[in-house]
């Protein structure tokens, strides 16, 4: 597509419940981001995927957030057993990095998840 | 470390001065350096950016400057609109192809 699509681009949850996240990033993006901004603050790393490789998920908070990246396109973040501190906006983004280059990232407008 | 610190965290400015932002870096492995713009309810946008073999780049009102010995990089825009009010983000990467951003500075320009 033109740009990246996140859905929904608002969720409300009730505190314990799973939820997910979706993430179509621009077509031939072969890294793809998420990341968490919490209201006022910057933002924070969550997982990274390139291409076929192990993605990096250094930044999940805990092990209730999990992700993935199907056929090295959509990806889905899901968070199980939602507490209050996870409301937040969540943000993906993709990039094209070439021959080990690093390239801006094209921001979806991002999924604001409040968990009641 | 990836750290990178921004200041200020917000910044005012009447209409037609320039504003000033500025980050500090540790990882001297970064090379790359974008700034991005992000307007209420909308994801950053990528307004500029640089890389580590030129000091200066310039797009119209806004332009970034680098110093990689000292580690801090600039972004400067003249002219200011009330449509440049927003928060804007420094980052930073190139030890690979992950970014590090700064905290954000929000900007309002008052008419």
């Amino acid at each position: 597509g033109a740009g990246v699509s996140q859905s929904p681009s608002n969720k409300v949850t009730e505190k314990g419940k799973d939820v997910e996240l979706r993430c179509d990033p621009i077509s031939g993006h072969t890294a793809l981001y998420w990341y968490r901004q919490s209201l006022g603050q910057g933002l924070e790393f969550l997982i990274y995927f390139q291409g076929n490789s192990a993605p990096d998920k250094s930044g999940l908070p805990s092990d209730r957030f999990s992700a993935e990246r199907t056929g090295g396109s959509v990806s889905t973040l899901t968070i199980q057993r939602t507490q209050q501190e996870d409301s937040a906006v969540y943000l993906c983004a993709s990039s094209f990095p070439t021959g080990g280059i690093i390239y801006g990232y094209t921001f979806g407008s991002g999924t604001r998840l409040t968990v009641v | 470390g990836e750290n990178v610190e921004q200041h200020p965290s917000t910044l005012s400015v009447q209409e037609g001065d320039s504003a000033v932002i500025k980050c500090t870096y540790s990882d001297s492995a970064s090379n790359y350096f974008p700034w991005y713009k992000q307007e209420l309810g909308k994801g950053p946008q990528l307004i500029i950016d640089i890389r580590s073999n030129v000091g200066e780049k310039k797009d119209q009102r806004i332009a970034v400057t680098l110093n990689k010995t000292a580690k801090h990089f600039s972004l400067h825009i003249t002219e200011t609109q009330p449509e440049d009010s927003a928060v804007y983000f420094c980052a930073h990467g190139g030890g690979g192809n992950k970014l590090t951003f700064g905290t954000g500075t929000q900007l309002k320009v008052e008419l």
